[in-house]
């Protein structure tokens, strides 16, 4: 299995910009998360899906926030507009019956 | 309080030595327990459950006290290649698949 699949890896960014992060999750995974990494703040995470249903959104930050997952095997966040604050890794991870496995994440830099 | 609390270290070890890390939970209905392990600029990677009888894997030990709400990690005769920070997770809801993450503990392994 190739694992969880991320892109882009590495996104740089104005101000202002929408920016648009996907996920492929592992085969067969039923849960999909969406976590922000920062040095300040650590693992947050952001919003999770069960069967492509959000089950829990209250770590999204504000309304320039957006997740979907209009099928089992993708998922998008969506940030518009783009603020430098918002610099981050931005991980995605599957799970079946708990044990997460992260994607490689993707390294969001907001000018 | 935070929901999971770690000493950020860093802990550097020589080779060799023995090292523990204890986290700390908050919410006494927690009910999964696991470490993970984060490379520098990479994803967390699960790299055991923490269950209530204790349980170990080669060089690695993990302990549960849930009278005391801490969870341990033992890891003894330590290599160069345990060098990592370390995450101490926590599911606190059954049924809800969210993970708390620790923000970590950071090993280095001196030759």
């Amino acid at each position: 299995d190739a694992g969880v699949i991320q892109s882009p890896r590495h996104e740089v960014t104005e101000m202002g910009q929408e920016v648009t992060l996907r996920c492929k999750p592992i085969s067969g995974h039923n849960s999909l998360f969406w976590y922000r990494q920062t040095m300040m703040r650590g693992l947050e995470l952001l919003i999770y899906f069960n069967n492509n249903v959000p089950i829990d959104d209250s770590g999204m930050p504000e309304d320039r926030f957006s997740a979907k997952m209009p099928n089992a095997s993708f998922s998008t966040l969506k940030i518009q507009p783009s603020e430098p604050r918002d610099s981050a890794v931005y991980f995605c991870a599957s799970s079946l019956a708990y044990t997460q496995y992260f994607g490689p994440g993707t390294r969001l830099t907001v000018l | 309080r935070k929901e999971v609390e770690q000493d950020p270290g860093p802990f550097n070890v020589p080779e060799g030595a023995t090292v523990a890390f204890n986290c700390t939970y908050s919410n006494s209905a927690s009910q999964s327990f696991f470490w993970y392990r984060q490379d520098c600029r990479k994803e967390p990677k699960l790299l055991m459950s923490v269950y209530s009888s204790g349980n170990e894997d080669g060089r690695f030990t993990a302990q549960l006290n849930r009278a005391s709400q801490y969870i341990s990690l033992l890891i003894r005769d330590s290599k160069l290649s345990d060098s990592a920070t370390y995450l101490c997770v926590v599911n606190a809801n059954f049924g809800n698949e969210k993970l708390t993450f620790g923000t970590g503990t950071r090993l280095t392994i001196i030759p």
